[in-house]
C-alpha cells in the first residue's frame, strides 16, 4: 500500500538557518504530493503540493520538488524564522484513492 | 469566506459511551472526509462522503460511521468508546471527490475518553 516516509525530529535550528526536512514515499501509479503544516493546537493547513514528476511547490519561503526518480518531495527553506516552528506533514493522494496518505511529521523548532 | 468548521472543538467522553462530531464543509464544497489523529502521528484517514454517498473508508472498526446531509454538512459517529479513541478528529474538505483536489482542513474536535 501508500507510505510516505518523513525524517524523526525533533529538528531545533537557529533563526535564519537553512531548513531541509526529508520525505519519501511508496505508491502505486502517479501521486500527487503535498506537504502540510501544523501550529500548535490548530487544525492542519496547505503549504504547498505538486501534482506531476519535476513540478515544484512553493509557498511563504519553502519550496519542494517532486522527484520521481527518488520518490522524495524534500521540503526546503532558505531562511527559517521563529514562526515557522511547527509539524510539517509530508502527504499523498494516489490515482485511485480519495484519501491522503500522511507521514509521521516532524516537528520543528526555530530559536531566535 | 469560511473554512471549514466543526464542533464540538473539545470534550471528553467515558469508556463505552457514544459521540457525535459534526463539520460544516467550505461553501461550495461536496466533498467531506474525516481524519483520525492520534498524538505524535499523522492523519489516518476514516471516510469520505461525496454528494452524500460514501466514497471511501479506512481501516476503522464499525464502531465508527458517517454521512452526509443534503447541505453537505456532514457527522462522525463513534460508538462504544474505547480509550485509544481518543484523539484529534480532523474533518476536511474540497470541491470534488477526486484524489487530487486541494483538500482543506477544519481545526478538528478533540476527543478525550476516560
Amino acid at each position: 500500500g501508500d507510505s510516505v516516509t518523513q525524517m524523526e525530529g525533533p529538528v531545533t535550528l537557529s533563526e535564519e538557518a537553512f531548513l531541509t526536512i526529508n520525505c519519501t514515499y511508496t505508491a502505486t501509479g502517479y501521486p500527487s504530493l503535498f506537504w502540510y503544516v501544523q501550529y500548535p493546537g490548530e487544525g492542519l493547513q496547505l503549504l504547498l503540493k505538486a501534482t506531476k514528476a519535476d513540478d515544484k511547490g512553493s509557498n511563504k519561503g519553502f519550496e519542494a520538488t517532486y522527484r520521481k526518480e527518488t520518490t522524495s518531495f524534500h521540503l526546503e527553506k532558505g531562511s527559517v524564522q521563529v514562526s515557522d516552528s511547527a509539524v510539517y506533514f509530508c502527504a499523498l493522494s494516489d490515482t485511485g484513492r480519495r484519501a491522503l496518505t500522511f507521514g509521521s511529521g516532524t516537528r520543528l523548532q526555530v530559536q531566535p | 469566506d469560511a473554512g471549514v468548521t466543526q464542533s464540538p472543538t473539545h470534550l471528553i467522553k467515558t469508556r463505552g459511551q457514544q459521540v457525535t462530531l459534526r463539520c460544516s464543509p467550505i461553501s461550495g464544497h461536496k466533498s467531506v472526509s474525516w481524519y483520525q489523529q492520534v498524538l505524535g502521528q499523522g492523519p489516518q484517514f476514516i471516510f469520505q462522503y461525496y454528494e452524500k454517498e460514501e466514497r471511501g473508508r479506512g481501516n476503522f472498526p464499525d464502531r465508527f460511521s458517517a454521512r452526509q446531509f443534503p447541505n453537505y454538512s456532514s457527522e462522525l459517529n463513534v460508538n462504544a468508546l474505547l480509550l485509544g479513541d481518543s484523539a484529534l478528529y480532523l474533518c476536511a474538505s474540497s470541491p470534488e471527490g477526486g484524489a487530487r483536489n486541494t483538500i482543506y482542513f477544519g481545526e478538528g474536535s478533540w476527543l478525550t475518553v476516560v
